[in-house]
């Protein structure tokens, strides 16, 4: 069935430096992708919707310049944590929506843990 | 208040109990999702739901449209079943689909 596949699913970086993580779907093409974080015992937060081809569109609260979304093609979009603080720490995921498949589908990736230290 | 709201926020079971989890929303809605999200963090859709109910072996979802409720029920709950249960609403504007709304999840515990 459709998978998509989030990488790295684990990530360890230190201050300053940027990560990037990407969120590809391998069985349909998506023209929108969203971008969620998850605190610990926290709700899952929507940061960011990917538009394939055009600027992404951000939550209220969410930089745009630091947390930098391309979505270059119909399969992959890329979230870009720059300048990565501890306060970045989190749980990354992304979904995306097969609206070829029947049931219209949203799948996620695996997610990413982010520790920045 | 939050926009979605589950209960019970925890819940332990004997295997084999019948588990009902609640989720109230007080948005407009476009569809209404229960997710299942493992430990390892990774989650998995079970259900989209936009009016009456629906069944995939154990599980049954539910939706009251009017009253802004739904209800995840196990049936025969056994240990597997322990995860996270997230109750998601989609919103619908702009023609952007698949932006949700999350609850808070309901941590199930299932003891053999």
């Amino acid at each position: 069935g459709a998978v998509v596949s989030q990488h790295p699913s684990w990530v360890i970086c230190k201050s300053g430096t940027s990560v990037k993580i990407e969120c590809r779907s391998l069985d349909f093409q998506a023209t929108t992708m969203f971008w969620y974080r998850q605190f610990p015992k926290q709700s899952l937060m929507l940061m960011a919707t990917s538009n394939e081809g055009s600027k992404a569109t951000y939550e209220q609260g969410v930089e745009k310049d630091k947390f930098l979304i391309n979505h270059a093609s119909l399969t992959l979009s890329t979230l870009t944590v720059t300048s990565a603080h501890p306060e970045d720490s989190s749980f990354y995921i992304c979904s995306a929506r097969d609206q070829e498949s029947s049931g219209n589908t949203i799948y996620f990736g695996e997610g990413s843990w982010l520790t920045v230290v | 208040k939050n926009e979605v709201e589950q209960s019970p926020q925890n819940l332990t079971a004997q295997e084999g109990e019948f588990i009902t989890i609640n989720c109230s929303y007080s948005v407009g809605i476009s569809a209404l999702h229960w997710l299942q999200q493992h430990p390892g963090g990774g989650i998995v859709s079970l259900f989209m739901l936009s009016s009456g109910k629906k069944k995939h072996g154990r599980l049954i979802a539910t939706i009251n449209i009017q009253e802004k409720h739904s209800s995840l029920h196990i049936t025969a709950s056994h240990p597997r079943d322990s995860a996270v249960y997230i109750c998601a609403a989609e919103r619908n504007y702009g023609g952007s689909q698949g932006n949700l709304i999350f609850g808070k999840g309901t941590k199930l515990s299932v003891k053999p």
